[in-house]
Protein backbone atom coordinates (compact mmCIF):
# COMPACT_ATOMS: atom_id res chain seq x y z
CA UNK A 1 0.00 0.00 0.00
CA UNK A 2 0.95 3.59 0.11
CA UNK A 3 3.81 4.69 2.52
CA UNK A 4 5.96 7.85 2.92
CA UNK A 5 9.08 7.60 5.09
CA UNK A 6 11.10 9.71 6.92
CA UNK A 7 13.63 9.67 9.60
CA UNK A 8 12.17 10.60 12.76
CA UNK A 9 15.18 13.26 14.12
CA UNK A 10 18.14 15.89 12.76
CA UNK A 11 20.12 18.33 14.54
CA UNK A 12 22.13 20.55 13.00
CA UNK A 13 24.03 23.47 14.05
CA UNK A 14 23.01 27.02 13.60
CA UNK A 15 24.38 28.88 10.05
CA UNK A 16 24.76 25.08 8.75
CA UNK A 17 22.65 23.58 5.79
CA UNK A 18 19.39 21.14 6.75
CA UNK A 19 18.54 18.32 4.28
CA UNK A 20 15.73 16.30 5.17
CA UNK A 21 14.91 13.46 3.17
CA UNK A 22 11.43 11.43 2.39
CA UNK A 23 10.68 8.15 0.20
CA UNK A 24 7.44 7.59 -0.86
CA UNK A 25 5.55 4.49 -2.61
CA UNK A 26 3.13 5.42 -5.03
CA UNK A 27 4.79 6.56 -8.43
CA UNK A 28 1.44 7.78 -10.13
CA UNK A 29 1.72 10.59 -6.61
CA UNK A 30 1.12 14.46 -8.74
CA UNK A 31 2.09 16.20 -5.96
CA UNK A 32 4.35 15.78 -2.95
CA UNK A 33 4.26 18.40 0.10
CA UNK A 34 6.22 19.70 3.20
CA UNK A 35 4.34 21.13 5.36
CA UNK A 36 5.82 22.95 8.92
CA UNK A 37 4.83 22.56 12.08
CA UNK A 38 6.03 24.62 15.42
CA UNK A 39 5.21 22.88 19.18
CA UNK A 40 1.51 23.41 19.73
CA UNK A 41 0.43 24.78 16.58
CA UNK A 42 -0.74 23.38 13.20
CA UNK A 43 0.75 22.61 10.08
CA UNK A 44 2.14 25.41 8.05
CA UNK A 45 2.50 24.73 4.48
CA UNK A 46 5.96 25.51 3.15
CA UNK A 47 6.35 24.50 -0.09
CA UNK A 48 4.95 21.76 -2.69
CA UNK A 49 6.47 20.20 -6.04
CA UNK A 50 4.82 18.96 -9.23
CA UNK A 51 5.74 15.47 -10.03
CA UNK A 52 7.28 16.21 -13.52
CA UNK A 53 9.34 19.01 -11.70
CA UNK A 54 13.12 18.08 -10.41
CA UNK A 55 13.50 20.94 -8.47
CA UNK A 56 12.04 23.98 -7.09
CA UNK A 57 13.50 26.45 -4.71
CA UNK A 58 12.06 29.04 -3.16
CA UNK A 59 14.20 31.56 -1.20
CA UNK A 60 16.08 29.48 1.40
CA UNK A 61 14.47 25.82 0.98
CA UNK A 62 15.12 23.99 -2.15
CA UNK A 63 13.04 20.98 -2.88
CA UNK A 64 14.74 17.90 -4.99
CA UNK A 65 12.75 15.26 -6.44
CA UNK A 66 13.71 11.92 -7.72
CA UNK A 67 10.76 10.17 -9.32
CA UNK A 68 12.85 7.16 -10.04
CA UNK A 69 14.13 6.26 -6.63
CA UNK A 70 10.65 8.30 -5.13
CA UNK A 71 12.87 10.67 -3.25
CA UNK A 72 12.28 13.83 -2.34
CA UNK A 73 13.96 16.03 -0.06
CA UNK A 74 14.02 19.67 1.56
CA UNK A 75 17.29 21.49 1.98
CA UNK A 76 16.80 24.55 4.05
CA UNK A 77 20.10 26.75 3.61
CA UNK A 78 21.95 28.90 6.54
CA UNK A 79 19.39 26.55 9.12
CA UNK A 80 18.61 29.38 12.18
CA UNK A 81 17.00 28.30 15.72
CA UNK A 82 13.88 28.80 14.40
CA UNK A 83 13.73 26.90 11.90
CA UNK A 84 13.08 24.28 15.06
CA UNK A 85 10.30 22.28 13.99
CA UNK A 86 8.45 18.97 12.86
CA UNK A 87 8.54 18.80 9.09
CA UNK A 88 6.01 16.41 7.61
CA UNK A 89 6.40 15.53 3.60
CA UNK A 90 3.48 14.16 2.07
CA UNK A 91 2.22 13.22 -1.59
CA UNK A 92 -1.36 13.16 -3.15
CA UNK A 93 -2.86 12.43 -6.59
CA UNK A 94 -4.19 15.24 -7.20
CA UNK A 95 -7.79 16.57 -6.96
CA UNK A 96 -11.10 13.68 -6.41
CA UNK A 97 -8.41 11.42 -6.03
CA UNK A 98 -8.03 10.31 -2.78
CA UNK A 99 -6.19 11.98 0.55
CA UNK A 100 -2.95 13.50 1.30
CA UNK A 101 -0.68 10.70 2.88
CA UNK A 102 1.78 12.23 5.59
CA UNK A 103 4.78 10.62 6.62
CA UNK A 104 5.53 10.45 10.31
CA UNK A 105 7.60 13.82 10.63
CA UNK A 106 11.34 14.70 10.89
CA UNK A 107 12.08 17.05 13.96
CA UNK A 108 14.86 19.15 13.19
CA UNK A 109 16.87 20.70 15.98
CA UNK A 110 18.55 23.45 15.53
CA UNK A 111 21.45 24.10 18.14
CA UNK A 112 23.41 27.81 18.63
CA UNK B 1 -8.06 37.39 6.99
CA UNK B 2 -9.49 34.07 5.48
CA UNK B 3 -8.03 30.71 7.55
CA UNK B 4 -9.53 28.21 9.54
CA UNK B 5 -10.31 28.61 13.63
CA UNK B 6 -10.59 26.25 15.51
CA UNK B 7 -11.87 26.03 19.47
CA UNK B 8 -11.16 25.69 22.60
CA UNK B 9 -7.02 25.71 22.19
CA UNK B 10 -7.63 23.39 25.35
CA UNK B 11 -10.48 20.79 26.35
CA UNK B 12 -10.60 18.96 30.00
CA UNK B 13 -13.39 15.36 29.41
CA UNK B 14 -14.68 13.87 31.99
CA UNK B 15 -14.98 9.86 31.68
CA UNK B 16 -18.12 9.06 30.90
CA UNK B 17 -19.01 12.41 28.84
CA UNK B 18 -19.40 13.63 25.08
CA UNK B 19 -16.93 17.10 23.94
CA UNK B 20 -17.01 19.11 21.08
CA UNK B 21 -14.33 20.71 19.27
CA UNK B 22 -15.27 23.56 16.68
CA UNK B 23 -13.36 23.73 13.10
CA UNK B 24 -14.90 26.81 11.04
CA UNK B 25 -13.48 28.04 7.33
CA UNK B 26 -13.82 31.13 5.28
CA UNK B 27 -11.98 29.77 2.31
CA UNK B 28 -14.79 28.37 0.66
CA UNK B 29 -13.80 25.48 0.91
CA UNK B 30 -15.74 22.19 -0.34
CA UNK B 31 -13.31 19.71 1.75
CA UNK B 32 -12.99 18.94 5.77
CA UNK B 33 -10.96 17.11 7.48
CA UNK B 34 -10.20 16.10 11.45
CA UNK B 35 -6.76 14.66 12.25
CA UNK B 36 -5.53 13.21 15.25
CA UNK B 37 -2.10 13.85 16.39
CA UNK B 38 0.12 11.78 19.71
CA UNK B 39 3.73 12.70 20.22
CA UNK B 40 5.80 10.31 17.77
CA UNK B 41 2.83 8.78 15.39
CA UNK B 42 1.95 11.54 12.81
CA UNK B 43 -1.28 12.15 11.64
CA UNK B 44 -4.26 9.87 11.41
CA UNK B 45 -7.35 10.58 9.73
CA UNK B 46 -10.69 10.61 11.50
CA UNK B 47 -13.10 12.05 8.92
CA UNK B 48 -13.31 13.89 5.96
CA UNK B 49 -16.57 15.49 4.08
CA UNK B 50 -16.10 16.37 0.60
CA UNK B 51 -19.24 18.30 0.62
CA UNK B 52 -22.03 19.16 2.83
CA UNK B 53 -24.07 16.53 4.39
CA UNK B 54 -21.28 14.13 3.31
CA UNK B 55 -18.73 12.76 4.92
CA UNK B 56 -16.72 9.17 5.55
CA UNK B 57 -14.78 7.47 8.05
CA UNK B 58 -10.99 7.63 7.98
CA UNK B 59 -8.31 5.41 9.26
CA UNK B 60 -9.30 6.14 13.09
CA UNK B 61 -13.35 7.07 13.50
CA UNK B 62 -14.44 4.69 16.20
CA UNK B 63 -15.50 6.60 19.27
CA UNK B 64 -15.75 9.75 17.03
CA UNK B 65 -18.68 11.42 14.99
CA UNK B 66 -18.86 14.36 12.83
CA UNK B 67 -21.59 16.18 10.85
CA UNK B 68 -21.43 18.42 7.76
CA UNK B 69 -24.36 21.00 7.89
CA UNK B 70 -22.77 24.25 6.72
CA UNK B 71 -20.09 24.22 4.17
CA UNK B 72 -18.08 26.47 6.71
CA UNK B 73 -18.28 24.58 9.61
CA UNK B 74 -16.74 20.62 10.43
CA UNK B 75 -17.48 19.91 14.16
CA UNK B 76 -16.16 16.52 15.37
CA UNK B 77 -17.68 14.87 19.03
CA UNK B 78 -15.23 13.02 21.00
CA UNK B 79 -17.88 10.25 22.55
CA UNK B 80 -17.32 8.44 25.19
CA UNK B 81 -16.52 5.34 23.50
CA UNK B 82 -13.13 6.70 22.65
CA UNK B 83 -11.21 4.96 25.72
CA UNK B 84 -8.17 7.24 24.57
CA UNK B 85 -8.99 10.44 23.28
CA UNK B 86 -6.10 12.61 24.88
CA UNK B 87 -4.75 13.90 21.56
CA UNK B 88 -3.92 16.61 19.80
CA UNK B 89 -6.60 17.14 17.11
CA UNK B 90 -6.21 19.09 14.23
CA UNK B 91 -9.11 20.27 11.75
CA UNK B 92 -7.69 20.96 7.74
CA UNK B 93 -9.71 21.94 4.53
CA UNK B 94 -9.17 22.17 0.87
CA UNK B 95 -10.80 22.85 -2.33
CA UNK B 96 -11.30 19.58 -3.05
CA UNK B 97 -10.11 16.09 -1.88
CA UNK B 98 -6.70 15.70 -2.56
CA UNK B 99 -5.48 19.06 -3.07
CA UNK B 100 -3.07 20.97 -0.74
CA UNK B 101 -4.41 21.13 3.52
CA UNK B 102 -4.77 24.34 4.96
CA UNK B 103 -4.52 23.49 8.76
CA UNK B 104 -6.44 25.05 11.73
CA UNK B 105 -3.94 25.85 15.38
CA UNK B 106 -5.48 22.58 16.86
CA UNK B 107 -7.03 21.56 20.17
CA UNK B 108 -5.18 19.65 22.74
CA UNK B 109 -7.87 17.27 24.36
CA UNK B 110 -6.95 16.49 27.64
CA UNK B 111 -8.45 13.61 30.25
CA UNK B 112 -9.72 14.80 33.32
Amino acid sequence: GEDVEQSLFLSVREGDSSVINCTYTDSSSTYLYWYKQEPGAGLQLLTYIFSNMDMKQDQRLTVLLNKKDKHLSLRIADTQTGDSAIYFCAESYGGSQGNLIFGKGTKLSVKP
Amino acid sequence: DGGITQSPKYLFRKEGQNVTLSCEQNLNHDAMYWYRQDPGQGLRLIYYSQIVNDFQKGDIAEGYSVSREKKESFPLTVTSAQKNPTAFYLCASSWQQGEKLFFGSGTQLSVL
